[in-house]
């Protein structure tokens, strides 16, 4: 299996919903990757998760949760969000990951869609 | 700003010729990729090229790295509809931010019929 697979593939909230992207990756990958990329800009990365850890952050405001249940998921819940958070939100993976000496070769989901009214 | 700035922003061609984009940088780097996105889905990526090497092939696609002049360029020979699409080069600039690519502004290529 050499897929990232996203659920939903489009998500429409309001402001005060509590939502939840989800990723699964069975290619034994050790990292994985929010990124947000709006649209006809480059992806820009939010989290990383290394080993099932929290190992990058970028400033990402709180509004957005990470989760990393297990080596094979990860969730981002949404709670409050404002409508210029819409955006695609990809999800990837690599192995060996961040702060190696391997080059990291992401394998990307489709993405989610993400519109909030 | 991004470290990888691309150009040109958009480039439309016939189908048959080819295809170049240009990937300038700022700072040092372990290594360079290349990835493709179709309108609105994930990234594909295409090829890697490391720090210490200056070209690579991978079928149509031929990759350069001068890192002198911080820059690299994807080639695509012979081109098909299928290329539509948008290319972006990542960097990956090693010590405490080595495997956290960073993705330039990319270059959304149109392949007529």
């Amino acid at each position: 299996d050499t897929e990232v697979t996203q659920t939903p593939k489009h998500l429409v909230m309001g402001m005060t919903n509590k939502k939840s992207l989800k990723c699964e990756q069975h290619m034994g990958h050790r990292a994985m990757y929010w990124y947000k990329q709006k649209a006809k800009k480059p992806p820009e990365l939010m989290f990383v998760y290394s080993y099932e850890k929290l190992s990058i952050n970028e400033s990402v405001p709180s509004r957005f949760s990470p989760e990393c249940p297990n080596s094979s998921l990860l969730n981002l819940h949404l709670h409050a969000l404002q409508p210029e958070d819409s955006a695609l939100y990809l999800c990837a993976s690599s192995q060996p990951g961040p702060g190696s000496s391997g080059a990291n070769v992401l394998t990307f989901g489709a993405g989610s869609r993400l519109t909030v009214l | 700003s991004q470290q990888g700035e691309e150009d040109p922003q958009a480039l439309s061609i016939q189908e048959g010729e080819n295809a170049t984009m240009n990937c300038s940088y700022k700072t040092s780097i372990n290594n360079l990729q290349w990835y493709r996105q179709n309108s609105g889905r994930g990234l594909v990526h295409l090829i890697l090229i490391r720090s210490n090497e200056r070209e690579k092939h991978s079928g149509r696609l031929r990759v350069t790295l001068d890192t002198s002049k911080k820059s690299s360029s994807l080639l695509i020979t012979a081109s098909r509809a299928a290329d539509t699409a948008s290319y972006f080069c990542a960097t990956d600039d090693g010590g405490t931010n080595a495997g956290k690519s960073t993705f330039g502004d990319g270059t959304t290529l149109t392949v007529k019929p």
